[in-house]
């Protein structure tokens, strides 16, 4: 069975732009979990997503959102990116909401300069 | 507000010599505690789910248990290739986000 896949795996952005994140979950999960892991905060949750619904949200600004597709393919959007949004952002998939037996992908590395 | 915390920050070991890193957590409503592994340049890998005091975990060399403050994840004979940053995490009935601490980044000598 394929594991979590995420594209891209590296970007590189500039202040003010905007970034896409991909993420197709296992075959068969429906839940998609967002996290930043930063050296200085760690893992930091940033959303859920089940059934193409948000169904729980981290601390963080507006500027980070998220969707999730009909095949429960997620993906993730940064706006007016700042130089502390470079991070590494994994995606975690799970049979169903609030199923915390999660699978990670190997992750997007965004480095904003 | 929840806190997880994890000891040591980092631990250096000889091959074969048995160790444990601690999870202390401060969680209201713990709906389970996990135990991830994480190698550098990849995400977490699921080991562990923890639902209530006295439970207990095991796979090969590891063994994880859980009190109502803190777990533990035992490591007997580690081997050199067991090296990696292990992360323990929270999640609660009363605000559904995984919590996670900061990790316990282990080195096995040969």
């Amino acid at each position: 069975k394929a594991g979590v896949t995420q594209t891209p795996r590296y970007l590189i952005k500039t202040r003010g732009q905007q970034v896409t994140l991909s993420c197709s979950p296992i075959s068969g999960h429906r839940s998609v979990s967002w996290y930043q892991q930063t050296p200085g905060q760690g893992l930091q949750f940033l959303f859920e997503y089940f059934s193409e619904t948000q169904r729980n949200k981290g601390n963080f600004p507006g500027r980070f959102s998220g969707r999730q597709f009909s095949n429960s393919r997620s993906e993730m959007n940064v706006s007016t990116l700042e130089l502390g949004d470079s991070a590494l952002y994994l995606c975690a998939s799970s049979l169903g909401q609030g199923d915390y037996e999660q699978y990670f992908g190997p992750g997007t590395r965004l480095t904003v300069t | 507000e929840d806190q997880v915390t994890q000891s040591p920050e980092a631990l250096r070991l000889q091959e074969g010599e048995s160790s444990s890193l601690n999870c202390s957590y401060t969680v209201s409503g713990l709906r389970g505690l996990f135990w991830y592994r994480q190698d550098p340049g990849k995400g977490p890998e699921f080991l562990f789910t923890l639902y209530s005091a006295g439970e207990e975990k095991e796979k090969e060399r590891l063994k994880a248990t859980l009190t109502k403050k803190e777990s533990f994840l035992h490591i007997t004979a580690p081997k050199p290739e067991d090296s990696a940053t292990y992360l323990c995490a929270t999640a609660s009935y009363n605000n559904n986000d995984m919590r996670f601490g900061a990790g316990t980044r282990l080195t096995v000598k040969p």
